[in-house]
């Protein structure tokens, strides 16, 4: 248990469908971010959010749209995806600073049809 | 070329040997971390260092930053340890949360 919670852990949806994932983390960390791990490729950074602020938006396709209500939950809201958006999707949180170090949560494993 | 480059990219162990994971990388950084991920998706963080030594139990994680160079190893292993590890960097030059991560190594440890 790292402190971090995603849910749904699976989630299988069409090209049309709209569906959001969700974070929440326990820790009191100030700074969360989303990851995208593809089969055999190096996790990408996606969003990151400090102080509920998003700072650094990774050319993310629009499809994609992240929002931070406060600095415990963090959602990313999919919409009109594509087959190649297939993937891991980790949340992760830290204390922002330099060299923090991240905790992430178990990832939803995302399919699209 | 990725910046961050991991070997082996897989390794079957029998368990109690002694285990290398390497992490080479090509810019200058301000800190390494070595990440743990089980099947399942999860990522646990063992290491983050930017100088020298440090262990935890049968893990040791080393870094030389002049030949840009990081080594995990495994001590006695066990069939538990089967996992990916992960290399990610922070570029000196990088500001905010920015890490390079490695292609991982897909580790198996055989009873």
């Amino acid at each position: 248990e790292t402190g971090v919670t995603q849910t749904p852990r699976h989630l299988v949806m069409g090209m049309t469908n709209k569906k959001s994932l969700k974070c929440e983390q326990h820790l009191g960390h100030n700074a969360m971010y989303w990851y995208k791990q593809s089969a055999k490729k190096p996790l990408e950074l996606m969003f990151v959010y400090n102080f509920k602020e998003q700072t650094e938006n990774n050319s993310v396709p629009s499809r994609f749209s992240p929002e931070c209500p406060n600095s415990s939950h963090l959602f990313l809201h999919l919409h009109t995806l594509q087959p190649e958006d297939s993937a891991l999707y980790l949340c992760a949180s830290s204390q922002a600073g330099h060299n923090e170090k991240l905790f992430f949560g178990s990832g939803t494993q995302l399919s699209v049809l | 070329k990725n910046e961050v480059e991991q070997s082996p990219q897989n390794l079957t162990a029998q368990e109690g040997e002694f285990i290398t994971i390497n992490c080479s990388y090509s810019v200058g950084i301000s800190a390494l971390h070595w990440l743990q991920q089980h099947p399942g998706g999860g990522i646990v963080s063992l290491f983050m260092l930017s100088s020298g030594k440090k262990k935890h139990g049968r893990l040791i994680a080393t870094i030389n930053i002049q030949e840009k160079h990081s080594s995990l190893h495994i001590t006695a292993s066990h069939p538990r340890d089967s996992a990916v590890y992960i290399c990610a960097v922070r570029s000196e030059e990088t500001s905010g949360s920015r890490l390079t991560f490695g292609e991982g190594t897909q580790l198996t440890v055989n009873p």
